[in-house]
This record gives C-alpha cells, sequence and structure tokens, in this order.
C-alpha cells in the first residue's frame, strides 16, 4: 500500500534552516510527482510546490521561491523540503502528497520555528 | 492567482441529511486539452487530507457513493447523501489546473 512517512515535529530557531522529508513506499518513487502543502495553525491549505522524482524538475507557488527547496534522493525513495531563513510564520504543519490530484498524504510534520 | 471561493463556511448537519459545498473559481478550470482539475478532500482534526473526489466527478478508491461531485467550467459542488458521523470535519476543494494550485477556504461539517 502506498504510504508517505514524515517526521511528526521539528523545533527550530529563528534564523536557521529546516529540512523535511517525505519516504514513500508501496509505489514506484519516480512515477508520480511529489507535492509539499502548508497549513498554518487555524488557516487553511497552501500549496508550496511540486518535484517530478524522475528528473528533479520542480514547479513553486511563487510566494515559496526564496524559501523552499525540493529535492528528492531516488536510491531511498525520499522527497525533501528544505526551508531557509525561518520566521515565525514558517511555523505550520507540512504535508507531503503524491500525483497531480493528490490523492497520498503524508502524516505532516509540525514545524515550530521558536527560540 | 486564480481564487476558489467555496460556500457554505460552515455546515450544521444532522445525520441522515444531504448536503452540497459549492467551489466557483475566478476563471475557467479546464485547459486546453479539455481536462479539469478539480478536487475535493475530507480534513479531521489530528489527521492528514483524504482524497475524495478528482477530475470533478470520480470517487477515489473506497470512498462510499453517498460522495458525488458535479459541475464544469467555474461552478463546482459536492453532494454527500445521507450523511454519517464519519463524515463530519473539514471539506477543501483544489484546483490543480493553473499554477499555483489553490484551495477553496474550507467548509466545516458539524453537528447541529
Amino acid at each position: 500500500q502506498v504510504q508517505l512517512q514524515q517526521p511528526g515535529a521539528e523545533l527550530v530557531k529563528p534564523g536557521a534552516s529546516v529540512k523535511l522529508s517525505c519516504k514513500a513506499s508501496g509505489y514506484t518513487f519516480t512515477s508520480y510527482y511529489m507535492y509539499w502543502v502548508k497549513q498554518r495553525p487555524g488557516q487553511g491549505l497552501e500549496w508550496i510546490g511540486g518535484i517530478n522524482p524522475s528528473n528533479g524538475g520542480t514547479n513553486f507557488n511563487e510566494k515559496f521561491k526564496s524559501k523552499a527547496t525540493l529535492t528528492v534522493d531516488k536510491s531511498s525513495s525520499t522527497a525533501y523540503m528544505q526551508l531557509s531563513s525561518l520566521t515565525s510564520e514558517d511555523s505550520a504543519v507540512y504535508y507531503c502528497t503524491r500525483n497531480y490530484y493528490f490523492d497520498y498524504w503524508g502524516q505532516g510534520t509540525t514545524l515550530t520555528v521558536s527560540s | 492567482d486564480v481564487v476558489v471561493t467555496q460556500t457554505p463556511l460552515s455546515l450544521p448537519v444532522s445525520f441522515g441529511d444531504q448536503v452540497s459545498i459549492s467551489c466557483r473559481s475566478s476563471q475557467s478550470l479546464a485547459n486546453s486539452y479539455g481536462n479539469t482539475y478539480l478536487s475535493w478532500y475530507l480534513h479531521k482534526p489530528g489527521q492528514s487530507p483524504q482524497l475524495l473526489i478528482y477530475g470533478i466527478s470520480n470517487r477515489f478508491s473506497g470512498v462510499p457513493d453517498r460522495f458525488s461531485g458535479s459541475g464544469s467550467g467555474t461552478d463546482f459542488t459536492l453532494k454527500i447523501s445521507t450523511i454519517k458521523p464519519e463524515d463530519l470535519g473539514m471539506y477543501y476543494c483544489l484546483q490543480g489546473t493553473h499554477q499555483p494550485f489553490t484551495f477553496g477556504s474550507g467548509t466545516k461539517l458539524e453537528i447541529k
């Protein structure tokens, strides 16, 4: 069965960077785009961007272009999202989700940016 | 960006009710190939969103047939017949035709 595994939580200091992971299993990793979605507390869902694991090609919401970097490791079927220059505005749950219609989702990583 | 206006924000229901949720987009979601990328999700507290409907009206694997989607162009509807306790939560639509992909603001389905 398709699974996307994400760490439950990350705590980082303001100004730092963090690399969130999403380990895929149960399907051919390179066959489907991987997307990332942000949800701030009490807010709705926001699309960050996506990556083609086959060739590393990316597309982004312009709002996140300078904030997020997307990569993959095909050998471990893992997608990564690095977030830089973190502020309190980056505190949120980050989900990875597969395919252009977001059919399977990870459980989400709760990122807390605090000193 | 394509704005997706989702209504209502809140939907108080009784079990067994039938309800509809609407999503309207600021431009047509049909692409030049005739495909329309409009999906619906249910998001329960403490869980990740789950796909219900994709491509306007296609039920995802395992989704009960009391969920149905319809619409075209800029106007889309999710219908839920015979509401059950497990249907409570936040519903979102997503347009995946135009980048950036954009979600509706959500509809909270809750008990009266």
